[in-house]
């Protein structure tokens, strides 16, 4: 156990469907990252924070994802009309040392 | 943006064999990790090692970071050291911001 937390673990959901997830950092870390990993590949960066400033996007978040860490505590990660292509494992880190276990979704 | 290769790509090895991971970046980094992921996903970090030799148990890692590699050891192999083995490093440009990572090195131990 790292200490981050996410939640769901695992979501099957049907193309076009909204989906959110969760991520629970470590209280003291200031920066939370969220990375996707597709099969067979290592993990690619979407954003990350500082307290509640979102500081960077890649190019790979497009307008249909965006996050959110309100009060610089949690983040949520939301998927709208969700594509078969955004199948994955959504990681979420607490500074760059400490992964969580990862959300997988299965878009149908 | 910084490349990052990992070589082999895959390794089978008999338990308590012994095995060299490397990794090739193409840029200066501030930071250097490398990174065990279980067969559930989990990532663990193994080694921060931006430059140096360290060592953990049987694991060891040494950067050279003037040639742009690191390599990891892992030496008397377990069935439990199975899993994908990634090496991420933080570009000076990004420093901060964000890890990339290689495509890593699926290691399957036999007993």
């Amino acid at each position: 156990d790292t200490g981050v937390s996410q939640d769901p673990r695992h979501k099957i959901t049907k193309r076009g469907q909204n989906v959110t997830f969760r991520c629970d950092p470590i209280s003291e870390h200031n920066r939370l990252y969220w990375y996707r990993q597709t099969l067979g590949q290592g993990p690619e960066f979407l954003t990350y924070f500082q307290n509640e400033a979102q500081l960077e996007k890649s190019r790979l978040l497009s307008d249909r994802f965006s996050a959110e860490r309100p009060k610089g505590s949690f983040s949520t990660l939301e998927i709208q009309r969700t594509e078969q292509g955004d199948s994955a494992m959504y990681l979420c880190a607490s500074s760059l040392l400490f992964f969580g276990p990862g959300t997988r979704l299965t878009v149908l | 943006g910084i490349q990052v290769e990992q070589s082999p790509p895959d390794l089978i090895l008999q338990e308590g064999a012994n095995s060299t991971l490397r990794c090739n970046f193409s840029d200066s980094v501030n930071n250097l990790q490398w990174f065990h992921q279980n067969p559930w996903g989990q990532l663990i970090n193994l080694f921060y090692i931006p430059s140096g030799t360290k060592q953990n148990g049987r694991l060891s890692a040494t950067t050279v970071a003037t040639e742009r590699y690191s390599l990891l050891y892992i030496s008397s192999s377990q069935t439990t050291d199975s899993g994908v083995y990634f090496c991420a490093v933080e570009g000076l440009e990004t420093s901060g911001s964000r890890l990339t990572f290689g495509e890593g090195t699926q290691l399957t131990v036999n007993p």
